[in-house]
């Protein structure tokens, strides 16, 4: 698509829920990158793939957080036993080679209660 | 670490004014940087993207600019409009690794 795509746009989880968000990027892009806003205008950078592969988890929490892009599947963001702290809009962008423009989708809106 | 800065943090124009949004990084090894709208409860909206040799670049009435040896960008709107009324933010990509930082954001109102 011409669109980087995210669903769901809204996630209500209780806490120590699971909650899994996806991210089909622009056809074409071969870069994928997962971002967290928490507060207004703090965007925290989670994790990055080139295809299938990580090409920059520095910014994963290690222990509850995943992701993966699978071959011909939408990527996917996962969080293990949710947290309160874990309520944000998380973002996803694609660009078609790494050093270029990022493109963004509409982002998932996470509310843990 | 990179720490990217916006200033003002908000800013209110009349209508047709022209503006000027500061954007400053303290680690001047980037690669590009990228100004972004964020319009109330949607996602970014991408405006220009300055490669770090460039000096500057133009999209209709947005002029955006890079000086990385002292770490500063601008972007210039020209003749604003109400519907430039959203949040501001620039984002630069370092040398090394793959991640944008963001900055604060300055949200800009246009008033009719």
């Amino acid at each position: 698509g011409e669109e980087v795509a995210q669903t769901p746009k809204h996630l209500v989880r209780g806490e120590g829920q699971k909650a899994k968000l996806y991210c089909a990027p622009i056809k074409g892009h071969s870069y994928v990158f997962w971002y967290q806003q928490v507060l207004k205008n703090e965007f925290k950078f989670l994790i990055s793939f080139q295809n299938e592969n990580v090409f920059d988890e520095t910014g994963m929490p290690k222990e509850r957080f995943s992701a993966k892009c699978l071959p011909n599947s939408p990527c996917s963001l996962e969080i293990q036993a949710t947290k309160l702290e874990d309520s944000a809009v998380y973002f996803c962008a694609s660009s078609r080679i790494s050093p270029y423009e990022q493109y963004f989708g509409p982002g998932t809106r996470l509310t843990v209660t | 670490k990179q720490e990217v800065t916006q200033i003002p943090a908000a800013l209110s124009v009349p209508e047709g004014e022209n503006l000027v949004l500061n954007c400053s990084f303290t680690d001047s090894a980037i690669y590009n940087l990228q100004w972004f709208r964020q319009d109330p409860g949607k996602g970014l909206t991408s405006l220009l993207l300055i490669q770090s040799s460039q000096r500057e670049q133009t999209s209709g009435r947005l002029n955006a600019s890079l000086d990385k040896s002292s770490g500063r960008s601008t972007l210039y709107i020209a003749a604003s409009q109400p519907g430039d009324s959203a949040t501001y933010l620039c984002a630069v990509r370092m040398n090394t690794g793959n991640q944008f930082y963001f900055g604060t954001g300055t949200s800009l109102t246009v008033i009719p």
